[in-house]
């Protein structure tokens, strides 16, 4: 079936740097778009970042951009996310999910999240 | 950037009744709306996209429906098992969610 399973979440110091992955399964990996989504504990849902489906557009939301990476490996059908100076304010279960049917789209698979902790 | 503000905060409603919440858009978004369901300890999921077209598997006791600014989603006749927190997301220009509304029991 149609899967995503995100791997890497953990505590980690001020300043810190953290990779998360996100396998994929049971579907075309490498012709849709993928995002991350965080949400902090107790709050609601943040986008975080977008790749394209092919690896070279890349958006980022505001409150990560030019400390966080997004990329993909196809090969592997797996989605990353690179975190470096991490904030506490960057805690929060992070989920990677799957753009539907168009590159700008609503998500319509969701992995279950990985936790990451960003604490002295 | 398109900020999306949903009503009320928490809505309780009795068991087989109507349930009603609200999606406002700071700036036009077409129909490019969907709402995801998020039930406690759980991924969200999505339940209606491009506004008002359910997703594979959702059932038909939910609905969406508005355009442009102002938008809605209907649960029919309201079952315990539908008590989570339900988000709605613009897609128009790129990606942002509403605060959430969260459905109990009354």
């Amino acid at each position: 079936q149609v899967q995503l399973v995100e791997s890497g979440g953990g505590v980690v110091q001020p300043g810190g740097s953290l990779r998360l992955s996100c396998a994929a399964s049971g579907f075309t990996f490498s012709t849709y778009a993928m995002h991350w989504v965080r949400q902090a504990p107790g709050k609601g849902l943040e986008w975080v970042a977008f790749i394209h489906s092919d690896g070279t557009i890349k958006y980022y939301a505001d409150s990560v951009k030019g400390r966080f990476t997004i990329s993909r490996d196809d090969s592997k059908n797996t989605l990353y996310l690179q975190m470096n100076s991490l904030r506490a304010e960057d805690t929060a279960v992070y989920y990677c999910a799957k753009g539907a049917r168009y590159s700008y789209d609503a998500f319509d698979i969701w992995g279950q999240g990985t936790m990451v902790t960003v604490s002295s | 950037d398109i900020v999306m503000t949903q009503s009320p905060g928490t809505l309780s409603v009795s068991p087989g009744e109507r349930a009603t919440l609200s999606c406002r858009a700071s700036q036009s978004v077409i129909t490019n709306l969907a709402w995801y369901q998020q039930k406690p300890g759980q991924a969200p999921r999505l339940l209606i996209h491009g506004a008002s077209t359910r997703a594979t598997g959702i059932p038909a006791r939910f609905s969406g429906g508005g355009s442009g600014t102002e938008f809605t989603l209907t649960i029919s006749s309201l079952q315990s098992e539908d008590v989570a927190v339900y988000y709605c997301q613009q897609y128009h220009n790129w990606w942002t969610f509403g605060q959430g509304t969260k459905v109990e029991i009354k």
